[in-house]
């Protein structure tokens, strides 16, 4: 199956720094990519769609200024994670797709811990 | 709007036991794919089965299967001869076109007893 690559799968930052995440398809190309968070023992919670060479959608609720989404290329986009506060701290999962969500392909999610 | 429904919290299965996970659905679309998806400890989302909304056949994939029951909205997961290895939490996912996204139920955490 497709391998979709999410780096780091843990980091630590101090609050107010701002922190990266990369999600990449190893062996196809995502036109369209998904960020979630997910609480623990919760379900995911879509942040924001993002698609090849164009602003990301961001849903409801959800801070653009804070959370800058980037899909420079059909194999990467990267997340990041501005100004972080302790409230940002969560379990972050991108998802890759060839089409639509029919297809999805998952990474393996980043821990983020603000201090 | 499109919803995704999972009444169980949690589920408790014996080893070699079968177990059925449920969810519903609500959706005004006709055409729509509905998911599985399993998440274990290591929090890696691993699809289980797919089931597209115009084939009335219940899909299945080895020891998991599915009954789908479109006027009834109900979309529910059969695991056959529970394995250790299936414990994990379970979600159920829509994706309809008008949307394109997937819409995730509050998942089901599956324990699996030896």
């Amino acid at each position: 199956g497709a391998v979709v690559s999410q780096h780091p799968s843990r980091v630590i930052c101090k609050s107010g720094t701002s922190v990266k995440i990369e999600c990449r398809s190893l062996d196809f190309q995502a036109t369209t990519m998904f960020w979630y968070r997910q609480f623990p023992k919760q379900s995911l919670m879509l942040m924001a769609t993002s698609n090849e060479g164009s602003k990301a959608t961001y849903e409801q609720g959800v801070e653009k200024d804070k959370f800058l989404i980037n899909h420079a290329s059909l194999t990467l986009s990267t997340l990041t994670v501005t100004s972080a506060h302790p409230e940002d701290s969560s379990f972050y999962i991108c998802s890759a797709h060839t089409g639509g969500p029919t297809e999805a392909f998952f990474g393996q999610g980043t821990r983020l811990t603000v201090v | 709007a499109q919803t995704v429904t999972q009444s169980q919290p949690e589920m408790s299965v014996q080893e070699a036991e079968t177990v059925t996970l449920s969810c519903t659905y609500d959706t005004s679309e006709s055409d729509y794919y509905l998911f599985w998806y399993k998440q274990p400890p290591s929090r890696q989302m691993i699809l289980v089965i797919r089931q597209e909304a115009y084939k009335q056949q219940n899909a299945t994939e080895n020891r998991f299967s599915v009954n789908f029951q479109k006027a009834a909205k109900s979309f529910s997961l059969k695991i056959s001869d529970s394995q250790l290895g299936d414990a994990a939490m379970y979600f159920c996912a829509y994706y309809g076109g008008a949307t394109n996204k997937l819409i995730f139920g509050t998942g089901t955490l599956l324990a699996v007893q030896p």
